[in-house]
C-alpha cells in the first residue's frame, strides 16, 4: 500500500459546482497535513494547512479523518482558475520529510 | 521576500555528460529537499537536508546522483554520468523543519539526449 494515496482524475466539472478530494494515508502516526496545488510546468505551491479541526480559506475548506487516515478538500463554486492539480502532503512531523501524493487534476470548465 | 532560486532554468545536454543544478534556500530555513518529477513517477523526494546534514537520501536511484550542501544557503544536485531516463524536472524545497509546509523553487527542466 502506497504511503498517500489520491484517485488521479481528471474531475471535470462545470464552473460553480463544488467538488472534493479525498487523500488516504497509511501511517496513523502522521501529524502534519497539507494540500498543495501545481499548475502545468510550474512547481507546486502550497494551497492550506490541514488542522485537526478542519479549517476554511475562502472557497477552500480542508478536513482531517483521523479514525479513518484521509484529508479531505471542499472547493465551493469552483472557477476556471482553479483548474490544476492538487497535490496532498502527510509528514510524521518533527524533522521528518513530507510525503506527497501522485495529485488529483481538477479541470472546471465553462 | 526571495522564495528558493534554482539555477539552471533549463538544461540541455548530451549522454554521459556532468549535470549540476543548484538551489538556493529561503534565509532561515532549515531543511532542503531535492524532487524529481516525471509523468509516469510523479513527484519523488530525492534527498534531504537538516541544519545541512543529509537525513534520508533513499530515494537517490544510484550512485551516478550526488548531493551536497556545503552551507545553509547552498546545495548542489549532481548526476554523473548522466543517462536519457535522467530527464525530468527537478525541484528544490525548503522549510523552516522537517515535516512543516515546503516551499518550492521554480525547478530545473533536464533534458538528457
Amino acid at each position: 500500500r502506497k504511503e498517500v494515496e489520491q484517485d488521479p482524475g481528471p474531475f471535470n466539472v462545470p464552473e460553480g459546482a463544488t467538488v472534493a478530494f479525498n487523500c488516504t494515508y497509511s501511517n496513523s502516526a502522521s501529524q502534519s497535513f497539507f494540500w498543495y496545488r501545481q499548475d502545468c510546468r510550474k512547481e507546486p505551491k502550497l494551497l492550506m494547512s490541514v488542522y485537526s479541526s478542519g479549517n476554511e480559506d475562502g472557497r477552500f475548506t480542508a478536513q482531517l479523518n483521523r479514525a479513518s487516515q484521509y484529508i479531505s478538500l471542499l472547493i465551493r463554486d469552483s472557477k476556471l482558475s482553479d483548474s490544476a492539480t492538487y497535490l496532498c502532503a502527510v509528514s510524521l512531523g518533527g524533522g521528518n520529510k513530507l510525503t506527497f501524493g501522485t495529485g488529483t487534476q481538477l479541470k472546471v470548465e465553462l | 521576500d526571495a522564495g528558493v532560486i534554482q539555477s539552471p532554468r533549463h538544461e540541455v545536454t548530451e549522454m554521459g555528460q556532468e549535470v549540476t543544478l543548484r538551489c538556493k534556500p529561503i534565509s532561515g530555513h532549515n531543511s532542503l529537499f531535492w524532487y524529481r518529477q516525471t509523468m509516469m513517477r510523479g513527484l519523488e523526494l530525492l534527498i534531504y537536508f537538516n541544519n545541512n546534514v543529509p537525513i534520508d537520501d533513499s530515494g537517490m536511484p544510484e550512485d551516478r546522483f550526488s548531493a551536497k550542501m556545503p552551507n545553509a544557503s547552498f546545495s548542489t544536485l549532481k548526476i554523473q554520468p548522466s543517462e536519457p531516463r535522467d530527464s525530468a524536472v527537478y525541484f528544490c524545497a525548503s522549510s523552516y523543519q522537517g515535516g512543516q509546509p515546503q516551499h518550492f523553487g521554480d525547478g530545473t527542466r533536464l533534458s538528457i539526449l
